[in-house]
């Protein structure tokens, strides 16, 4: 087991392309969070999902964005239409939740995908 | 007000300080506390969780909660230029649901 792999490390487009980044969690992990942080400011709560279902969104997440599990595994989280503001690193983390009273939900996170929108 | 309050730094030690970081937060439902740190350019890494009030220790790490005054602080002892990062809290109900980060506070410590 190797971590949270997140691809790609760095993404630069420009303004108005649609970029897409990849997660792939711990294997054994039902959790999947997508977060979201800027220069100088902590990570950012976007969306998290169970499995396959997607159990919270952030008002961060604008229809511009959505993010999938299809077979609740690997994520995917893709921006439409990026601006300029979308810049920032983009960080997916994973855990393993096992029912109430099991303990902390601690998070395990990926290297991240730097988004540049020039 | 942001949920949680963190002094984002950078704060400059020598080697061999004892380092305090601390954070506030406002929600009294907040059960389990988080100390992550952050290498430039790489992702958050738990450092250790505490469970409502009281001391943990690992090493030269010690995390302290005091809920009465939602006061969440790390101390480290006998700091190294290698522990030169950002420390980040994190903060989440009995929920198991999201954490909340802080700003996260840059350390610096010089040999």
């Amino acid at each position: 087991d190797t971590g949270v792999s997140q691809d790609p490390r760095h993404k630069i487009t420009k303004r108005g392309q649609n970029v897409t980044f990849r997660c792939d969690p711990i294997s054994e992990h039902n959790r999947l969070y997508w977060y979201r942080q800027t220069l100088g400011q902590g990570p950012e709560f976007l969306t998290y999902f169970q499995n396959e279902a997607q159990l919270e969104k952030s008002r961060l997440l604008s229809d511009r964005f959505s993010a999938e599990r299809p077979k609740g595994s690997f994520s995917t989280l893709e921006i439409q239409r990026t601006e300029q503001g979308d810049s920032a690193m983009y960080l997916c983390a994973s855990s393993l939740i096992q029912g109430a009273g099991s303990g902390a939900n601690v998070l395990t996170f990926g290297a991240g995908s730097r988004l540049t929108v020039l | 007000q942001k949920e949680v309050e963190q002094d984002p730094g950078p704060l400059s030690v020598p080697e061999g300080a004892i380092v305090s970081l601390n954070c506030t937060y406002s929600n009294s439902a907040f059960q389990y506390f988080m100390w992550y740190r952050q290498y430039s350019r790489k992702g958050p890494e738990l450092l250790m969780y505490t469970y409502s009030s009281g001391n943990k220790e690992d090493g030269r790490f010690t995390a302290q909660v005091d809920k009465s005054s939602k006061y969440i602080s790390l101390f480290i002892r006998d700091s190294q230029p290698s522990d030169s990062a950002t420390y980040l809290c994190a903060t989440s109900n009995t929920g198991f649901q999201k954490l909340v980060f802080g700003t996260g506070t840059r350390l610096l410590v010089s040999p």
